[in-house]
């Protein structure tokens, strides 16, 4: 099946980095998309990983191990507009079709 | 210019009844997909159409159909409203299902069904 886990809350402070997690369980692996979400809005796209490793884009990285089946979002000098949820999508095989599942999202607040 | 368009934006309706929903993409992208985001706030995928064809039907209630009358179009109809229903519905579409293929979400449609 697929499980996807991810913390519900997380609270951090203007200015620092937090690191929000992501474990999953999949019969198949096809890659891993991080996306945001600001309340009331569409989710938009961040970060894809498909082979171990970090991938940087500005102030956002993204992390990935499939043997651990395992990825971070990284997020650097946190601005007050960064307030939102974070969604963990992984992309399974299956007979050729691969819809994304998504997790619950974790939910960051940036205090000042 | 809009990515990925739906109307309405906001729907309230009784129980019983019947409502669609419309979503159109100008990325000249090849799939597209309906995805439910309940109170919790997660999003489940229901449909997705790739070249008009009906390519992934998650376990959806046989009262939702879609249709898609050519690849820029993607519509859901509901029969039968019922209290579970209500939820955001968010159309989304992406250039190919595989690979890196980000997908564009469109506004969401906020379904109450009272």
């Amino acid at each position: 099946g697929q499980n996807i886990d991810q913390p519900t809350e997380m609270t951090a402070t203007e200015g620092a980095i937090v690191q929000i997690n992501c474990t999953y369980q999949t019969s198949g692996f096809n890659g891993l998309f991080w996306y945001q979400q600001h309340a009331g809005e569409a989710p938009t796209f961040l970060s894809y990983n498909v082979l171990d490793g970090l991938e940087e884009k500005g102030r956002f990285s993204s992390f990935l191990s499939r043997s651990k089946g395992y990825s971070y979002l990284l997020l650097k000098e946190l601005q007050m507009k960064d307030s939102a949820s974070y969604l963990c999508a992984v992309r399974f095989r299956n007979s050729g079709n691969t819809p994304l599942v998504f997790g619950k999202g974790t939910r960051l607040s940036v205090i000042a | 210019d809009t990515a990925v368009s739906q109307t309405p934006k906001y729907l309230v309706t009784q129980m019983g009844n019947d409502k669609s929903i419309k979503c159109e993409q100008n990325l000249g992208h090849d799939t597209m997909y309906w995805y439910k985001q309940d109170s919790k706030k997660f999003l489940k995928i229901m449909f997705s159409y790739n070249n008009k064809e009906l390519i992934i039907n998650e376990t959806v209630p046989n009262r939702f159909s879609p249709k898609s009358p050519d690849k820029a179009h993607l519509n859901l109809h509901i029969n039968s409203l019922e209290l579970g229903d209500s939820a955001v519905y968010f159309c989304a579409s992406s250039q190919k299902i595989a690979g890196a293929s980000e997908q564009f979400f469109g506004p969401g449609t906020r379904l109450t069904v009272l």
